[in-house]
Parts: structure tokens; sequence; C-alpha cells
């Protein structure tokens, strides 16, 4: 059971490229996220989704898009990479059905943007 | 709209004292309450899930209790050990946006030896 698995773990991006990072979990859980973490700012959602087909915005999507074609992956896509994108990246997901909701996190993709 | 405040921003112990973490939110109609542990560089990793049923979770030595009326959750660490050196996270599941998980901002700990 590998439970959320992230790659790249690192990746260096010139302003203007795009890129994916890729999210997949096998606890066929409902729910999965992105959030990005920064100094002094603490964790901000950016997408979610509540199953396959179904995504939603979250406090920070500008400049990011999300899709979800299966329950198992929910990768995120850079359109045109800014230095204000420079961030630690990590995915989560967690049961929507069953009362406890506890998340599970992947281990992080670190960014930078150049 | 939940917000999620957590106290001390951090704190620094010597080994072996016993400590509390304290978390707070303002809108007490929550489904749980999380506490997670992340290590620098590293990503977060679950303690303990409080569910809006119960009053408290324990782990070892970590106990973690509840008060949904007082808006209030903590963490106790029991005999501190330089290996507890993280930053604590605390987050919730509204009941009004259980889509959302709002976190607080964390308490950076350091057990000094």
């Amino acid at each position: 059971n590998a439970g959320v698995t992230q790659t790249p773990k690192f990746q260096v991006l010139k302003t203007g490229q795009s890129m994916t990072l890729q999210c997949a979990q096998d606890m066929n859980h409902e729910y999965m996220s992105w959030y990005r973490q920064d100094p002094g700012m603490g964790l901000r959602l950016i997408h979610y989704s509540v199953g396959a087909g179904i995504t939603d915005q979250g406090e920070v999507p500008n400049g990011y898009n999300v899709s979800r074609s299966t329950t198992e992956d929910f990768p995120l896509r850079l359109l045109s990479a800014a230095p204000s994108q420079t961030s630690v990246y990590f995915c989560a997901s967690r049961p929507l059905a069953g009362g406890s909701y506890e998340q599970y996190f992947g281990p992080g993709t670190r960014l930078t943007v150049t | 709209k939940q917000e999620v405040t957590q106290i001390p921003a951090a704190l620094s112990v010597p080994e072996g004292e016993n400590l509390v973490l304290n978390c707070s939110f303002t809108d007490s109609a929550i489904y749980n309450l999380q506490w997670f542990r992340q290590d620098p560089g590293k990503g977060l990793t679950s303690l303990l899930l409080i569910q809006s049923s119960q009053r408290e979770q324990t782990s070892g030595r970590l106990n973690a209790s509840l008060d949904k009326s007082s808006g209030r959750s903590t963490l106790y660490i029991a005999a501190s050990q330089p290996g507890d050196s993280a930053t604590y996270l605390c987050a919730v599941i509204s009941e009004t946006s259980y889509d959302k998980v709002i976190f607080g901002p964390g308490t950076s700990l350091s057990v000094i030896p």
C-alpha cells in the first residue's frame, strides 16, 4: 500500500515553461486535493476533486489547472510558470464516506521557478 | 468563514518536559479535527484524528482533546524527546464546507537535549 505518491520530488523551471505535477493514491479515496505551502502563509488549497470527472477551485487556483479522469490520479498543471509559483506542493486524499474523513498527504514536490 | 489559529507559534523546551500545543477554531460545527506533524523539508504525517462526537484520542505519548463548544483542541505530548522536534499543525473539516480542510499556521517545537 503506497498511500499518496507524488512525482517529481524536485523541479526547476524557467519562467513561462509549463509542467505537470503528478499525484496518485491507491486507497480508493474519492477526495483529492492540491496545496501549496509557503513560508509564513501556511497551507493553501489550490484545487480539489470529489470524484472522477469533478473538480473545483480552492483558495489560490490562478495559474493552475487540474483534471480527474480516474479515481487514482489527480495531476496539477502549471500553464505558464511564474516565480510566484515557487513553492512546495502537496497532494492529499481522503475518503468521503465512512465518517472519519482522515486526510493523507504525499511527500511533496519542491518547485523553483527562475 | 472557518479560521484556525495555533498558539504558541514556536516553543522550545528541555527534554523530558510535558507540553501542550493549542489549536482554536471559530466555527464549532466541525466534522473532525486532525493533528499533523511536519519535519523540515518533509510532508505531513497524521498523528491523531478526533471526530466531532469524540472528546479525545491517544496514541503513545500523545493525547489530543477536543472541546467543540469552546472551539478548542489541545495536543499533549508527554515526556518530550529531541525526536519530537517538528512543526505541528491542526486542521478542521467544517460541516458547512466538508469539501475544504482548513489548516492552522502550525507550532514549531524544539526539544533541547
